[in-house]
């Protein structure tokens, strides 16, 4: 099975930074990649699809991408409500394997 | 909208089984799939398994093979998962989501509030 690794496994920024989380596939997943922010005791959301793909209603600080094996998540500018844990998840085929997160919090 | 609402919170005992429902409103159910995932207390996300809606297909995750099974209700627009033989590594918030596809496994654009399950004696 392919595994996901993502990088940093957390962070820590100031207000206003540009945050640059990692994931890479150890085989070629093309464009197949889906990011979510899981906010502490909430429900995981969809942030990014097909690796570059804002979902709608997102704010436009996030943006993705990458192909292949290695992916990045971008936010331009973090933001209070950004405080979360990040995680990618292939979908090229099953299974549908998750990275590890990344926990991003407040500096 | 688009809503997934969950079954409540079970608490059961090693060597038991769960079922969790997860009804579905505000879409057609049976033109997306529906995956689940599960989290362990402090954990990362797991992907268990996705089932089709139309053609009832399901594709489960190695780990879960042989224990669990997904079946849906489309008169209800409901979607089951059953996990068999707890045991206390099982102690999960155990999510339902939306597939963005209609015939494969593919990511999760809506998700359903999460079930917790605890496996306990």
């Amino acid at each position: 099975d392919i595994q996901m690794t993502q990088s940093p496994s957390s962070l820590s920024a100031s207000l206003g930074d540009r945050v640059t989380i990692t994931c890479r596939a150890s085989q070629d997943i093309s464009y197949y990649l889906a990011w979510y922010r899981q906010k502490p005791g909430k429900v995981p959301e969809l942030l990014i699809y097909a690796a570059v793909n804002l979902e709608s209603g997102v704010p436009s600080r996030f943006s993705g991408s990458g192909s292949g094996t290695d992916f990045t998540l971008t936010i331009s500018s973090l933001q209070p409500e950004d405080v979360a844990t990040y995680y990618c998840q292939k979908y090229d085929s099953a299974p549908l394997t998750f990275g590890g997160g990344t926990k991003v919090d407040i500096k | 909208q688009v809503q997934l609402v969950q079954s409540g919170a079970e608490v059961k005992k090693p060597g038991a089984s769960v079922k969790v429902s997860c009804q579905a409103s505000g879409y057609i159910f049976t033109k997306f799939g529906v995956n689940w995932v599960r989290q362990a207390p402090g954990q990362g996300l797991e992907w268990m398994g996705w089932i089709s809606t139309y053609s009832v297909n399901t594709n489960y995750a190695q780990t879960f093979q042989g224990r669990v099974t997904m079946t849906t209700d489309s008169s209800t627009s409901t979607a089951y998962m059953e996990l068999r033989s707890l045991t206390s590594d099982d102690t999960a918030v155990y999510y339902c989501a939306r597939v963005a596809s209609y015939g494969d496994p593919y990511y999760s654009d809506y998700w359903g509030q999460g079930t917790l399950v605890t496996v306990s004696s």
